[in-house]
């Protein structure tokens, strides 16, 4: 296994436009994590799934921003009506639990123009 | 809730010298500790963590960290940096038992090795 994988590595999209992204994490570990990461800021968290569920929602995820793993594995990252506010780097992370530390991919980095 | 301060925003160092990166957190309940790199344009790499036990925490490329309860600090050092360490460096902590998913990172210190 290579690790967490992201897709695309890069996005530029016109304001007001949806964009999705896609995570795939390491094959055996349930838990998967997206965040999102601003020039000069650490990552912030956004949601948390353990295998299919999602079992946490930051407050910012605001209700343009909806997340999936319909089968336990991959997710997506849907952002509807982007807004230049939303450009950011999109992090996504796996693990088997919170004590193993988190694998980090290599991210997703939105711009609105 | 948690938080994380990096106390320096940036900190530039000549090759081979040592090097601290200071971290501070706060928490009410037992925490996890993490260290992590992030090369430009990539994402972030795990140098270590510090979940319980010995306080000394050795991790990935010469890095190592002391965990001290009492002044609630988690600062990295390297005794002989190389350029090739040039990167931002970010402190996190986790609740232990808490909020599973909330890894709350620090700004980040941006480390500039020197020839």
């Amino acid at each position: 296994d290579t690790g967490v994988s992201q897709d695309p590595r890069h996005k530029i999209t016109k304001r007001g436009q949806n964009v999705t992204f896609r995570c795939d994490p390491i094959s055996e570990h349930n838990r998967l994590y997206w965040y999102r990461q601003t020039l000069g800021q650490g990552p912030e968290f956004l949601t948390y799934f353990q295998n299919e569920a999602q079992l946490e929602k930051s407050r910012l995820l605001s209700d343009r921003f909806s997340a999936e793993r319909p089968k336990g594995s991959f997710s997506t990252l849907e952002i509807q009506r982007t807004e230049q506010g939303d450009s950011a780097m999109y992090l996504c992370a796996s693990n088997l639990g919170q004590n193993y530390g988190y694998t980090f991919g290599s991210g997703t980095r939105l711009t609105v123009v | 809730a948690q938080s994380v301060t990096q106390l320096d925003s940036q900190v530039p160092v000549f090759e081979e010298a040592p090097v601290e990166l200071r971290c501070n957190y706060s928490s009410s309940v037992s925490v996890y500790l993490f260290w992590y790199v992030q090369y430009p344009n990539q994402g972030l790499q795990l140098l270590l963590k510090y979940l319980s036990g010995s306080t000394l925490v050795k991790g990935i490329n010469g890095f190592e960290a002391e965990f001290n309860k009492s002044q609630t600090s988690f600062h990295l050092r390297k005794p002989s940096v190389h350029i090739s360490d040039t990167a931002e460096y970010f402190c996190a902590v986790s609740s232990y038992g808490g909020s599973q998913g909330n890894l709350i990172f620090g700004k980040g210190t941006k480390l500039s090795v020197k020839p």
